[in-house]
């Protein structure tokens, strides 16, 4: 069965260090999202992306963070440098379109640590 | 504003037993989208269930119910004879059809733990 993958499933860092997060999708879905769950927390949306481009994005999504499908296949979250506060688990999630088929399908995470 | 309103933060039952866990969502939108994910221990997000605002049929999988009432914005989750697997946050979620690409807001999730 098709799944959602990311690595890695544990990242530490230090503060003000750049990190990548990366995510492979579904190969045949299109919409790409990424969201954020800080321990304990609810998931929150952060950013979606289609045809290349950012669709949406939440007032989390600042400056620090930026998105990318490098080669059609890999979908990355960069935090250009992180703060103690972006120590979350993050979901990457595909979908195949938005109103017929748009059941999200989930990774199972990468846990940044920033110390 | 768009809003899913969890209000049991955490449920015990002991094995067996019947729970549901309660969603309210709040939307503007007329065609709109419920979800049911389960998060294990393990972490990862597990897709349960779609529902549409238009179709309000109640639906059963398995020891799995969900009764959706549009009259009180509700979408609620019961687990029949529950059992000690079914420990888990069950998150429920919203995806309007005017937010342009679908994103979720979640509700901030139920802990349930099934006790053996």
């Amino acid at each position: 069965e098709p799944e959602v993958t990311q690595t890695p499933s544990h990242q530490v860092t230090q503060m003000g260090q750049e990190v990548i997060l990366r995510c492979v999708p579904i190969s045949n879905h299109l919409y790409f999202y990424w969201y954020r769950q800080i321990l304990g927390q609810k998931v929150e949306f952060l950013v979606s992306f289609y045809n290349n481009e950012i669709s949406e994005k939440s007032e989390i999504f600042d400056d620090q963070f930026s998105v990318e499908r490098p080669d059609g296949s890999n979908f990355t979250l960069k935090i250009r440098s992180t703060k103690l506060e972006d120590s979350a688990m993050y979901f990457c999630a595909s979908s195949l379109n938005t109103a017929a088929k748009n059941i999200q399908y989930f990774g199972a995470g990468t846990r940044l640590s920033v110390l | 504003a768009q809003k899913v309103t969890q209000a049991q933060t955490e449920i015990s039952v002991v094995e067996k037993e019947d729970v549901t866990l309660d969603c309210v969502y709040e939307t503007r939108d007329t065609t709109y989208y419920l979800f049911w994910y389960k998060q294990p221990p393990s972490g990862e997000l597990v897709f349960l269930i779609r529902r549409n605002s238009f179709d309000e049929q109640n639906e059963i999988s398995g020891r799995y119910s969900w009764n959706f009432q549009k009259s009180t914005s509700s979408f609620n989750f019961t687990i029949t004879a529950s059992q000690v697997v079914d420990s888990a946050v069950y998150f429920c979620a919203l995806s309007e059809s005017n937010s342009g690409t679908y994103k979720y807001i979640f509700g901030t999730g139920t802990r349930l733990k099934v006790l053996a």
